[in-house]
């Protein structure tokens, strides 16, 4: 099965440092989309791209946080510095050109847990 | 904030019985997906419904829109242990790039727990 790939999987960096983290797309999806979820705010969007142009990214911290695309295999979010409050799980998801398909939806990794201590 | 809000925020039943999950939500929408959630792990995607749609069936999954009140439920059938997670509404509003699709906004989520 395809599969969206996003390193690390677990990151405990300290407070100031700086984090990047990496998904890789699914192969032919050009729609890209960086969540984090945490108990308390659940799932929140911070950036979407498409086709490597971000549509939006209102949800991000733009003081601290950074996304992009350097090529369609590839999209970072970076945070610098990076706080406590960032401590969550942070979501990638790819999907096809066309949208959704009824029976396919969007495509998530795995994740990166963050810890900032 | 959470376009959706799901109801109730956990349920727990024994296999065998049916599991229903309802979610609200403000705007209009283009579709509106389901996403299930493991512990510990990424999301699922279940199902879509379009938004002139009113009802779609997936093996043991049924669920329905309405959107004249805003609303759509999860029916899980015949429930089983391995259907224990969190389930997500999500809706997609579309954009306005003239696409008929766009990001989704997740609800808070049910957490399902199925008994053996």
């Amino acid at each position: 099965d395809a599969r969206v790939t996003q390193t690390p999987r677990h990151k405990v960096t300290e407070m100031g440092q700086e984090v990047t983290m990496r998904c890789q797309p699914i192969l032919g999806h050009n729609t890209v989309f960086w969540y984090r979820q945490t108990m308390m705010q659940g799932l929140e969007l911070l950036a979407y791209f498409r086709n490597r142009a971000p549509l939006d990214d209102s949800g991000m911290p733009k003081d601290r946080f950074s996304a992009e695309m350097p090529d369609a295999t590839l999209a970072t979010l970076k945070i610098q510095p990076s706080e406590p409050r960032d401590s969550a799980v942070y979501f990638c998801a790819s999907g096809p050109n066309r949208g959704p398909l009824p029976g396919n939806g969007y495509t998530f990794g795995s994740g990166t847990r963050l810890t900032v201590v | 904030s959470q376009q959706g809000e799901e109801d109730p925020q956990a349920l727990s039943i024994q296999e065998g019985e049916n599991a229903t999950m309802n979610c609200s939500y403000k705007t209009s929408i283009n579709n509106l997906q389901w996403y299930r959630q493991n512990s510990g792990r990424g999301l699922v995607h279940l199902i879509l419904i379009r938004s002139n749609e009113r009802e779609k069936h997936s093996g043991r999954l049924r669920v329905t829109l309405d959107t004249s009140k805003k609303s759509s439920s999860l029916l899980i059938t015949a429930s089983r242990a391995a259907d224990t997670a969190s389930y997500f509404c999500a809706t997609d509003a579309g954009n306005a790039g003239g696409t008929s699709y766009g990001k989704l906004t997740f609800g808070q989520g049910t957490i399902l727990t199925v008994h053996p």
